[in-house]
């Protein structure tokens, strides 16, 4: 069965650094999206992709992210300068349709 | 604007009984969506079932199953004979479908356990 695959699953960082998510999509969706859940709290829409550029963005998708995909294959999400209060599990998500969102096993990012 | 409410924190079920999560949801979109995923502790979010605006039958999913009102809004997802691994997050969310890159919204979740 296809599935969106995240790499790496966990990634601890220092406070400044950058960090670099990666996902591969399922490869005959179009559509490709990031969130963002802090421990146990609710699962935040950051950004939506298609056609190689932004769709939509929420309010905490400000200057310090940015989307890219590079190739045919990856589509990944940079974290410019972490804060502490960015350590949370990103997931990736790809459709292909309206009937179906399959989300990646997440990223663990922990800020230090 | 869209918002997806899962008013039930946590549950708690004996194994092999049914559980209903509730979900409601409000939205001027006539074609939307609405999905239930579950979330167990590794914290991957695995998709259960789909549900869209314009369909005519409840949808089904093996043990899951989706009671959908669109009368009142609700989509509350169904559990038969639930088992022990069962007991994770489930989040239901919706999207409004006027456009194919349209965003996911999840609800806050309901934590649900399963006693043996």
């Amino acid at each position: 069965e296809p599935e969106v695959t995240q790499t790496p699953s966990h990634q601890v960082t220092q406070m400044g650094q950058e960090v670099i998510l990666r996902c591969v999509p399922i490869s005959n969706h179009l559509y490709f999206y990031w969130y963002r859940q802090i421990l146990g709290q609710k699962v935040e829409f950051l950004v939506s992709f298609y056609n190689n550029e932004i769709s939509e963005k929420s309010e905490i998708f400000d200057d310090q992210f940015s989307v890219e995909r590079p190739d045919g294959s990856n589509f990944t999400l940079k974290i410019r300068s972490t804060k502490l209060e960015d350590s949370a599990m990103y997931f990736c998500a790809s459709t292909g349709s309206n009937t179906e969102a399959f989300f990646g096993q997440g990223t663990r990012l922990t800020v230090v | 604007a869209q918002k997806i409410t899962q008013t039930q924190p946590g549950m708690f079920v004996q194994e092999k009984e049914a559980v209903t999560l509730d979900c409601t949801y409000d939205t001027s979109d006539p074609s939307y969506g609405l999905f239930w995923y579950k979330q167990p502790s590794s914290g991957e979010m695995i998709f259960l079932i789909y549900q869209g605006s314009y369909d005519q039958q409840n949808a089904t999913e093996g043990r899951y199953s989706l009671n959908f009102q669109k009368a009142r809004k609700s989509a509350n997802l169904v559990i038969s004979a639930s088992q022990l691994g069962d007991s994770a997050m489930y989040f239901c969310a919706m999207r409004e479908t006027h456009s194919s890159a349209s965003k996911i919204i999840f609800g806050s979740g309901t934590r649900l356990s399963i006693r043996p």
